[in-house]
């Protein structure tokens, strides 16, 4: 257990819809990270938050964005959701900045129906 | 460009044979290198890693070199067992500015049958 949760687990939607993907960092952890990882195209960097502000974008699409509030937990809201958005969203966190150690969830398996 | 290349899977050992894992990089300096390990339906888990040349991370009886001539950090482990099947993944640090992140080859897959 990495101490990072992520919910829910699976979710299965429509084009189209919007849904909002949870994350609860390690205690302590400033730091949270988003991951989109598919078949195709590996384990993208999506967007890193730290202590609530954002730090670093990644291959982010438009249509996607979050946030970190103050009690240090994070949101990914992903909207007019495409087939292609189907993959495996995970969050990671991270005690301070620089060290490349992260500590990942299990994710969270986006079907697009 | 800042990338992570590593051997293509998947690798099915038996079990007590040796692993090696390609993985070389492209960077600008010399950025943090890391192995992450993901066992099925889990999240990564940093595996080691090695912060300078020559630098050897090892852990759970797997090791890398650092090795800044051939840009490479190859994994390897001398008797693979049943349970280190998974996915593996070689990534490096990026830092740009203020910000930073983990930069992720494709993964290997890894099957080690009794």
């Amino acid at each position: 257990d990495s101490g990072v949760t992520q919910t829910p687990k699976h979710l299965i939607t429509a084009t189209g819809q919007r849904v909002t993907l949870r994350c609860s960092p390690r205690s302590g952890d400033l730091s949270v990270y988003w991951y989109q990882q598919s078949l195709d195209q590996g384990l993208q960097f999506l967007i890193q938050y730290y202590n609530g502000e954002e730090r670093a974008k990644g291959n982010i699409l438009e249509r996607f964005s979050a946030q970190q509030f103050p009690d240090l937990h994070s949101e990914l809201n992903l909207s007019s959701l495409e087939l292609g958005d189907s993959a495996l969203y995970f969050c990671a966190s991270s005690v301070r900045e620089g060290t490349g150690e992260l500590f990942f969830g299990e994710g969270s398996r986006l079907t697009v129906l | 460009g800042n990338s992570v290349t590593q051997m293509e899977g998947p690798v099915t050992l038996s079990e007590e044979a040796f692993l090696t894992i390609n993985c070389t990089y492209t960077a600008t300096g010399y950025p943090s290198l890391f192995w992450y390990v993901q066992y099925p339906g889990e999240g990564l888990q940093l595996l080691l890693k090695a912060t300078k040349a020559d630098d050897k991370g090892s852990n759970k009886g797997f090791e890398a070199t650092y090795r800044k001539e051939t840009t490479s950090f190859h994994l390897e482990k001398g008797s693979v067992q049943v349970s280190d099947s998974a996915v593996y993944f070689c990534a490096r640090h990026l830092r740009q500015g203020g910000s930073e992140k983990l930069v992720f080859g494709k993964g290997t897959k890894l099957t080690v049958n009794p």
